[in-house]
């Protein structure tokens, strides 16, 4: 589905801070996850996947957590870097749905 | 491993032309395959998923149609370009039944 929005959330930190990128969901039913990067004139890049029989799951530096009671789903950076400056943005699926409904993405600024 | 192609990487045409973007995909078989748009500053707009060869779903009515002439290649046809058809065009694929997306580079097209 289409995320709708002229202007995206923007979170900006200072490099060396973690960062914690929020993303609500709508469908009760979604059982699969995933995170998105997206860099400035490139291709979104999987980063991390979680099955809603989790509520956790790490990778290198990144750590999503999953909060099915709220709809609830964040992607933790740690020590976040300059290159770590991106759109990111949340996707959920369900039962093996051929499409995924994307949010509309969080706009991370790392300041050096 | 798996990887995607999108070309060409931009396009610049005159509103009225015609149009044909194409994607490939190597190290899988029977991908499923999407095309999306995506405006500056937007999410992604879902235009047309294939899960095999011939059989074309499309999303949005629209001047813009979709091909799989083979079971690794979606091709991205318009015979008319308007000046709406401006933005970013992506091409993915995910494994049957999955729901994991991996995004190409996408194209950048500019309708003047």
């Amino acid at each position: 589905g289409e995320s709708v929005g002229l202007h995206l959330p923007t979170l900006s930190v200072q490099e060396g801070d973690n960062s914690i990128i929020n993303c609500a969901y709508s469908n009760s039913a979604s059982d699969y996850f995933i995170w998105y990067k997206q860099e400035s004139g490139k291709g979104p890049q999987f980063i991390i996947d979680i099955r809603s029989n989790m509520d956790k799951r790490q990778g290198q530096r990144v750590t999503v957590l999953l909060n099915k009671t709220v709809k609830h789903l964040s992607l933790q950076i740690a020590a976040t870097q300059p290159g770590d400056s991106a759109v990111y943005f949340c996707a959920e699926g369900s039962g093996g749905s051929y499409i995924p409904t994307f949010g509309r993405g969080t706009s991370l600024i790392v300041h050096p | 491993s798996q990887t995607i192609h999108q070309w060409p990487a931009t396009l610049v045409q005159p509103v009225g032309s015609p149009l044909s973007l194409e994607c490939t995909v190597e190290g899988t078989s029977n991908p499923n395959l999407y095309w999306y748009r995506q405006a500056a500053g937007r999410g992604l707009q879902l235009l047309f998923y294939s899960v095999g060869i011939g059989q074309i779903s499309s999303e949005v009515p629209q001047n813009l149609s979709a091909s799989r002439p083979q079971d690794r290649q979606f091709i991205l046809s318009s015979k008319k370009l308007l000046l709406s058809d401006s933005g970013f065009y992506l091409c993915a694929w995910s494994v049957t039944g999955a729901d994991t997306q991996y995004f190409g580079p996408g194209t950048r097209l500019t309708v003047l």
